[in-house]
């Protein structure tokens, strides 16, 4: 079973508002990412975790914050968001950080 | 140059036709290499590892030319349902950055 799955499945949030992505796997992998993709573009990195500590950070602004409770749990909490940050938010996760990636299905976000 | 570059379609294919996917990489010390096939509004899926001794998984086959810096993808006796954007996926530097980099896709139609 290769699963990621991810909550909610859209959002909506205006600017001020205070929200998180979830994402969960099972398959007992140690690297897990979070990816930001608008439409027609390829995804791009935003964070990796490894064995539960932020290893990459693509210089992604502090109005998003990731978190890594435990080697199941991904989170992303969103404040103050633009409207250009509106896009699919894509969580994805792998055994080891040089293996391949399985990705959840997405969260669509728009920030109104 | 591109760090990885890929025919930029859109590939129009009638059913049973066999189609090819090129995509060049400019970092030789790139590690690993994928395609991902990725549907609208979905997320990416996984669909084969690449090799350089090649691989092939039904009528689908992969190449990998180490020496050019090319990977290839074929697609024999096309469905409908292999209708889709081909992301070539590049993986790590040869050092300690397994960050995955995407060529920018390319669409495919399969048409009845």
């Amino acid at each position: 079973d290769t699963e990621v799955t991810q909550t909610p499945k859209h959002l909506v949030m205006g600017m001020t508002n205070k929200k998180s992505l979830k994402c969960e796997q099972h398959m007992g992998h140690r690297a897990m990412y979070w990816y930001k993709q608008k439409a027609k573009k390829p995804p791009e990195l935003m964070f990796v975790y490894s064995y539960e500590k932020l290893s990459i950070n693509e210089s992604v602004p502090s109005r998003f914050s990731p978190e890594c409770p435990n080697s199941s749990l991904l989170n992303l909490h969103l404040h103050a968001l633009q409207p250009e940050d509106s896009a699919l938010y894509l969580c994805a996760s792998s055994q080891e950080m040089w293996d391949e990636q399985y990705f959840g299905p997405g969260t669509r976000l728009t920030v109104t | 140059r591109k760090e990885v570059e890929q025919d930029p379609g859109p590939f129009n294919v009638p059913e049973g036709a066999t189609v090819a996917f090129n995509c060049t990489y400019s970092n030789s010390a790139s590690q690993s290499f994928f395609w991902y096939r990725q549907d609208c509004r979905k997320e990416p899926k996984l669909l084969m590892s690449v090799y350089s001794s090649g691989n092939e998984d039904g009528r689908f086959t992969a190449q990998l030319n180490r020496a050019s810096q090319y990977i290839s993808l074929l697609i024999r006796d096309s469905k409908l349902s292999d209708s889709a954007t081909y992301l070539c996926v590049v993986l790590g530097d040869g050092g300690s950055n397994y960050k995955l980099t995407f060529g920018k896709g390319t669409l495919l139609t399969v048409n009845p």
